[in-house]
């Protein structure tokens, strides 16, 4: 089975820190997905990366940056928080198939304060 | 711009209550149309992927259908371990699947 690790289950931040929330999948995908998930909202894409070191924005990248150094590992930097970043950060992965599912990890709980 | 919208917002049911969800999409080009299920606390766990009006897939007490313009995720006899939150994304176009566009989802309580 596909296993995509989130380093952190809850952080508690303050406004204006830099913040980094590490992925990890260990079944040589290729793609790897940063979403965000909030009540009445869904999930939105944040940003996403096909191969390494490449990395295209999603549907709301303002606030967040990314860093794919290694293949396995996907990295999301919210360069200062702020408390509207207060959410439930979601990473997956999928392979380089056309149509392949997402495969989750089980999310970060970030809360800026 | 693809669009997404599950129906009901939430869904109470008895233990071996029958019934369906929905998920209406508008999209250019469907090339893949995909469920999930999502528990308190976790990340989604991918469920089925179906591809064209007509097709349907099953797992356990689960079946999703696929039409031109909905997909339906059919619930026979459910148990309380059914209870979650089901995600219904579609992916079209020229996007990567993973370039998802997700309903708000349907939160089934099943009650024993």
């Amino acid at each position: 089975d596909v296993k995509v690790t989130q380093s952190s289950r809850y952080l508690v931040k303050r406004t204006g820190e830099k913040v980094f929330l590490e992925c990890v999948q260990d079944m040589d995908h290729e793609n790897m997905f940063w979403y965000r998930q909030d009540p009445g909202l869904g999930l939105r894409l944040i940003y996403f990366s096909y191969d390494v070191k490449m990395k295209e924005k999603g549907d709301i990248p303002e606030g967040y940056s990314v860093s794919r150094e290694k293949k396995e590992r996907f990295s999301l930097i919210l360069e200062s928080a702020s408390t509207n970043q207060t959410s439930m950060y979601l990473c997956a992965s999928s392979s380089g198939q056309d149509n392949s599912p997402l495969h989750f990890g089980n999310g970060t709980r970030l809360t800026v304060t | 711009e693809d669009q997404v919208t599950q129906s009901p917002e939430a869904l109470r049911l008895q233990e071996g209550e029958s019934s369906s969800l929905n998920c209406s999409y508008t999209v250019s080009g469907l090339r893949g149309l995909f469920w999930y299920r999502q528990d308190p606390g976790k990340g989604p766990e991918f469920l089925f992927t179906l591809y064209s009006a007509g097709e349907e897939k099953e797992k356990e007490r689960l079946k999703a259908t696929l039409t031109k313009k909905e997909s339906f995720l059919h619930i026979t006899a459910p148990k309380p371990e059914d209870s979650a939150t089901y995600l219904c994304a579609v992916s079209g176009g020229s996007t990567n699947a993973g370039k998802s566009t997700f309903g708000d989802g349907t939160t089934l309580t099943v009650k024993p």
